[in-house]
């Protein structure tokens, strides 16, 4: 299957920084998604983003399927944006392939 | 919307017993697919469904692992008997139309909170 790299795996910030996170894949895909696994194992859907850049709030996505990577960027972090962030790709057969995950640990 | 609903949300059993875990999809979502989450293997794919049919099942681990969705609103996911090695966090995930077709916000995968099992 496709391969998901995830980095960095480990970020702490101060309260107020900005972060870029990132997501390579090994193949061409039809759908990236950005996910946010919350300290209680919620799993939120951040971004739909196959291609292009999105926006919501303080949370931006960018995605270049053509180089096969998708950065996400966080500013102005705040400590409720601690937690596990996840790039999930999907190729076909309906098969979401997820990134190990950057564990964000944003201190007040 | 109420989202995915899962049930039951932590489950301590014991080596051996059956468990059933469940969920409710997203009305109108007609894929359905049940995840397991652990420190080691990370988010692991174990079943999906269309329409009710179960399409791939290659991820479940052993014949010890089944799935059935009876009717579009409801799946279960049964461990009999049930090991220690089962412990993990299980999630429920749905999505309409297939996922990757689209642009459309309708077009994402959307999980249920998990239910969070423990096999001593």
């Amino acid at each position: 299957g496709i391969q998901v790299e995830q980095s960095p795996p480990d970020l702490i910030l101060q309260e107020g920084a900005n972060s870029t996170l990132r997501c390579n894949f090994s193949d061409s895909v039809n759908n990236l998604q950005w996910f946010h696994q919350n300290p209680w194992g919620q799993l939120i859907n951040l971004f739909y983003i196959p291609s292009g850049t999105k926006q919501n709030g303080r949370l931006s996505a960018t995605t270049v399927a053509t180089e096969r990577y998708s950065l996400l960027y966080i500013s102005s972090s705040q400590t409720t944006d601690s937690g596990v962030y996840f790039c999930a790709v999907y190729q076909q057969f309906n098969k979401f392939y997820f990134g190990s995950g950057t564990k964000l640990n944003v201190k007040p | 919307d109420a989202g995915v609903i899962q049930s039951p949300r932590h489950e301590v059993t014991e080596m051996g017993q059956e468990v059933t875990l469940r969920c409710k999809p997203i009305s109108g979502h007609d894929y359905l697919f049940w995840y397991r989450q652990t420190m080691m293997r990370g988010l692991e794919l174990l079943i999906y469904f269309n329409n009710n049919v179960p399409i791939d099942d290659s991820g479940m681990p052993e014949d010890r692992f089944s799935a059935k969705m009876p009717n579009a609103s409801f799946s279960t996911l049964k461990i009999q008997p049930s090991e220690p090695r089962d412990s993990a966090v299980y999630f429920c995930a749905s999505s309409h139309p297939r996922p990757g077709q689209g642009t459309t916000g309708a077009n994402v995968l959307t999980f249920g909170a998990g239910s969070r099992l423990t096999v001593l």
